[in-house]
């Protein structure tokens, strides 16, 4: 079964870091193309990050650029987003998605974790 | 990056009835990379169409998508009890891929 499993999400003030991870089985890893997608609270999808498949190009979202670093583990079947100097407005539920490969869907994510909560909170 | 509108932002039926929901762009989406996703309470979202019009791997027939430049369609034929749910939109045309709020599709 295709599957994405995320993890390390929590609680953490203003200014903290978090590590998220996100496990992939089912597929060949090294394949695809990864991004994180976050959710706030009752609210619509934001692309976070993305990484190609070996790891040599990456992109992020203005609201993150500086502060979140994507990274990928192809040995380990593994997605990472480390989040330095988190603001409340970080809060969310934070998904691994697989892109597409796909000709006309690349950019299209076929694939979602269920996601890990993250609270940046005083 | 593209800004997104979805309506109407609630769309209320009853099964069987013909769902339509619109998606604007706020410039020309490049190619029709237009997605639709699904969405249930608790649940990671499903991707239903891609490039503007054709489905993703086991999506029903009875969900279609249309449209280009910048205003996209997603109409459900005859809805389904499963079919309630919050629907959005997505481009990745330019970069950043940007998503529309949402049009949540509940029961009447």
């Amino acid at each position: 079964e295709v599957q994405l499993v995320e993890s390390g999400g929590g609680v953490v003030r203003p200014g903290g870091s978090l590590r998220l991870s996100c496990a992939a089985s089912g597929f060949t890893f090294d394949d695809y193309g990864m991004s994180w997608v976050r959710q706030a609270p009752g609210k619509g999808l934001e692309w976070v990050s993305g990484i190609n498949w070996n790891g040599g190009s990456t992109g992020y979202a203005d609201s993150v650029k500086g502060r979140f670093t994507i990274s990928r583990d192809n040995a380990k079947n593994s997605l990472y987003l480390q989040m330095n100097s988190l603001r409340a407005e970080d809060t969310a539920l934070y998904h691994c998605a697989r892109d597409s490969v796909v000709p006309a869907a690349r950019g299209a994510f076929d694939i979602w974790g269920q996601g890990t909560m993250v609270t940046v909170s005083s | 990056e593209i800004v997104l509108t979805q309506s109407p932002g609630t769309l209320s039926l009853s099964p069987g009835e013909r769902a339509t929901l619109s998606c604007r762009a706020s410039q020309s989406v490049s190619s029709s990379y237009l997605a639709w996703y699904q969405q249930k309470p608790g649940q990671a979202p499903r991707l239903l169409i891609y490039g503007a019009s054709s489905r993703a791997t086991g999506i029903p027939d009875r969900f279609s998508g249309s449209g280009s430049g910048t205003d996209f369609t997603l109409t459900i034929s005859r809805l389904e009890p499963e079919d309630f749910a919050v629907y959005y939109c997505q481009q990745y045309g330019s970069s950043p891929a940007t998503f529309g709020p949402g049009t949540k599709v509940d029961i009447k």
